[in-house]
């Protein structure tokens, strides 16, 4: 079946412009993740959904970033008035939601790599 | 959250039997512990999960002492296709943060 996929997988920006990152879990998933991962570094959690809902938004780095999920099922990660700094690998992963956070097993897709001129 | 602690690198042979331990001494009761694998350019793969003693599949073995304060990730017989990052996770099912490790890049040699 269909992994978790994002798009697009590159984007070039000029700084101060706005970028829109999305990604399609795997169908059925309830749960969604985000992550960055800046060039040979570890994983960065930002945001987790339950459904549409976030529990806890404070991962997010500034308020320049933003995320949404609608219907239980596309999420679109925002990050506005881009810097150099936020130039990194976006990773999304989904999971079934049955236990819920970091005891789900995640499923993740290859990244939005991301980068701000 | 529970903090983890892994090896920044380690080198190893094919075919030899590859131990990585990840320290987590504030580990917490109902926390859970979960190996994940990543490639160059990919997304992490989850690898194996467990609570206490001993977790087998047929990727790999996880072994937690009985004060959960440590686990080892073992694979049997590595091969050059197991070089990677390998991330060790803990937390528990009402966390809304997910805090991965910071790595251990993995080496094999021929």
């Amino acid at each position: 079946g269909a992994g978790v996929s994002q798009s697009p997988s590159n984007k070039v920006t000029e700084k101060g412009k706005d970028v829109e990152l999305r990604c399609d879990p795997i169908s059925g998933h309830t749960a969604l993740y985000w992550y960055r991962q800046s060039l040979g570094q570890g994983l960065e959690f930002l945001i987790y959904f339950q459904g549409n809902s976030a529990p806890d938004k404070s991962g997010l780095p500034s308020d320049r970033f933003s995320a949404e999920r609608t219907g239980g099922s596309v999420s679109t990660l925002t990050i506005q008035r881009t810097q150099q700094e936020d130039s990194a690998v976006y990773l999304c992963a989904s999971s079934l939601g049955l236990a819920g956070g970091p005891t789900d097993t995640q499923y993740f897709g290859p990244g939005t790599r991301l980068t701000v001129l | 959250l529970a903090k983890t602690t892994q090896p920044i690198s380690m080198d190893s042979y094919e075919g030899q039997e590859v131990n990585i331990t990840c320290s987590h001494n504030n580990i917490a009761t109902n926390d859970y512990i979960t190996w994940y694998q990543q490639f160059p350019s990919q997304g992490p793969r989850f690898i194996i999960q467990g609570y206490k003693t001993k977790v087998t599949n047929e990727v790999a073995s996880l072994f937690i002492p009985a004060d959960r304060k440590s686990s080892t990730l073992s694979l049997p017989r590595v091969s050059l296709s197991d070089t990677a990052v390998y991330y060790c996770l803990v937390g528990d099912i009402g966390d809304d943060k997910i805090i991965f490790g910071k790595g251990t890049r993995l080496h094999i040699l021929p």
